[in-house]
């Protein structure tokens, strides 16, 4: 079975730039969530969607960045425009939730992201 | 906000040895998750113990939950060097939303052969 699936895998852009984080979660489950990870922040939870709607964006850094899910199974998150402290690797992860957290969540490999 | 730390941050043991992780965390939980992260890889589910479970095992993962303490370990027994990597605990706390889990920074273990 294949599993969560990011593109691209690295990006490497200048400040200012457009950038989009692609993400296919395992089909059938129902809870997608995008993470940043860095060295000093760990790893934070950006956003996440059950059902395709946005539940909690209260992680999301500015109103440079955005994410949506247009179906069940893509997602994107923009970051426009980019600034060099946006440098981070991105995970998507993707659950079937039934209830409070009790499921496992199952991540892609992540896209690093550098902003120049 | 972090929920879960883990210590220590770093863990360097031989073949065969056991490793032992801890994780503190703050609020009240429904359930504590321990994932594994492979270098350049994404977190993989490794074990989840509810609030009512004390000690949960798989495989040569023994995870063991203390609500009043707070805490959690997870013990690693006959490591390999294939277990290399590191490790988070991860609580979904029982106040605020539902499938959100807060994840602590991870403790680095290396096994070394």
């Amino acid at each position: 079975d294949a599993g969560v699936i990011q593109s691209p895998r690295h990006e490497v852009t200048e400040m200012g730039q457009e950038v989009t984080l692609r993400c296919k979660p395992i089909s059938g489950h129902n809870s997608l969530f995008w993470y940043r990870q860095t060295m000093m922040r760990g790893l934070e939870l950006l956003i996440y969607f059950n059902n395709n709607v946005p539940i909690d964006d209260s992680g999301m850094p500015e109103d440079r960045f955005s994410a949506k899910m247009p179906n069940a199974s893509f997602s994107t998150l923009k970051i426009q425009p980019s600034e060099p402290r946006d440098s981070a690797v991105y995970f998507c992860a993707s659950s079937f939730e039934v209830g409070r957290g009790y499921q496992p969540q199952h991540f892609g490999d992540g896209t690093r992201l550098s902003i120049l | 906000s972090q929920q879960g730390e883990e210590d220590p941050q770093a863990l360097s043991i031989q073949e065969g040895e056991n490793a032992t992780m801890n994780c503190s965390y703050k609020t009240s939980i429904n359930n504590l998750q321990w994932y594994r992260q492979n270098s350049g890889r994404g977190l993989v589910h490794l074990i989840l113990i509810r609030s009512n479970e004390r000690e949960k095992h798989s495989g040569r993962l023994r995870v063991t939950l203390d609500t009043s303490k707070k805490s959690s370990s997870l013990l690693i027994t006959a490591s390999r060097a294939a277990d290399t990597a590191s490790y988070f605990c991860a609580t979904d706390g029982t106040q605020g939303g539902s499938e959100k889990l807060v994840f602590g920074k991870g403790t680095k273990l290396t096994v070394n052969p």
